[in-house]
């Protein structure tokens, strides 16, 4: 069966620190999709990034970098020098090649305050 | 501007009736999902569409039904058999079904009592 785990339910940092979202997932398939996806308070889900499973090469996008890691499940995101605007509860998804079902963790708040 | 409107925002009903929530989308896309979002959890899937004149059940299907008559309009009927319909609700689409992100409407919260 395939499973995503969001262990971090809430995160609080101050402006500028970094922070990590955690994002451990499971599946027998050998080649998949691993997603993160970004909701702001207005509730409409914003895509970040889709990662191939045979592409393990870290990733960075501006601020935000992704890592990861097949020996371990994870695919984990880092935010750097937080902003105030990065408040959100993100999300991360599984999905199989060929299969249209999307299998999302339970997501991590972040509240980044001033 | 390109995109998924869903309409509307907040929606109100009595226990009993069944309501159907809209969704569009002008990005020429061929899959459509309905998603389900309770508070503290992840989506969860109703129902998909890969073509026009087709679609399937997800996980949570119970309780809904779906049309796709034109390749832009998505709606989902929330029925009064769904033992629990009070929830957001996301409609989301792809450029074809299977390897390619899903890009999300607003959403609709339902609020049925």
């Amino acid at each position: 069966a395939q499973k995503v785990t969001q262990a971090q339910t809430e995160i609080s940092v101050v402006e500028k620190e970094d922070v990590t979202l955690d994002c451990v997932y499971e599946t027998r398939d050998t080649t998949y999709y691993l997603f993160w996806y970004k909701q702001p308070p207005s509730g409409e889900l914003v895509f970040l990034i889709r990662r191939n499973s045979f592409d393990e090469q870290n990733e960075i996008s501006g601020r935000y970098s992704w890592n990861f890691q097949k020996s371990t499940s994870s695919f984990n995101f880092t935010i750097t020098a937080s902003q105030v605007v990065d408040s959100a509860v993100y999300f991360c998804a599984l999905s199989g090649v060929g299969t249209d079902k999307l299998i999302f963790g339970t997501g991590t708040r972040l509240q980044v305050f001033p | 501007d390109g995109g998924i409107t869903q309409s509307p925002k907040y929606l109100f009903r009595k226990e009993g009736q069944n309501v159907t929530l809209s969704c569009e989308q002008n990005l020429n896309h061929d899959a459509m999902y309905w998603y389900r979002q309770d508070p503290g959890q992840g989506l969860r899937l109703i129902y998909y569409s890969q073509i026009v004149n087709d679609f399937q059940k997800g996980d949570i299907a119970e309780g809904y039904s779906v049309s796709r008559e034109k390749k832009e309009s998505f709606p989902l009927t929330v029925t009064s058999a769904q033992k629990n319909p009070t929830a957001f609700y996301l409609c989301a689409s792809s450029i074809v079904a299977g390897d390619y992100e899903q890009y999300f409407g607003p959403g609709t919260r339902l609020t049925v009592t």
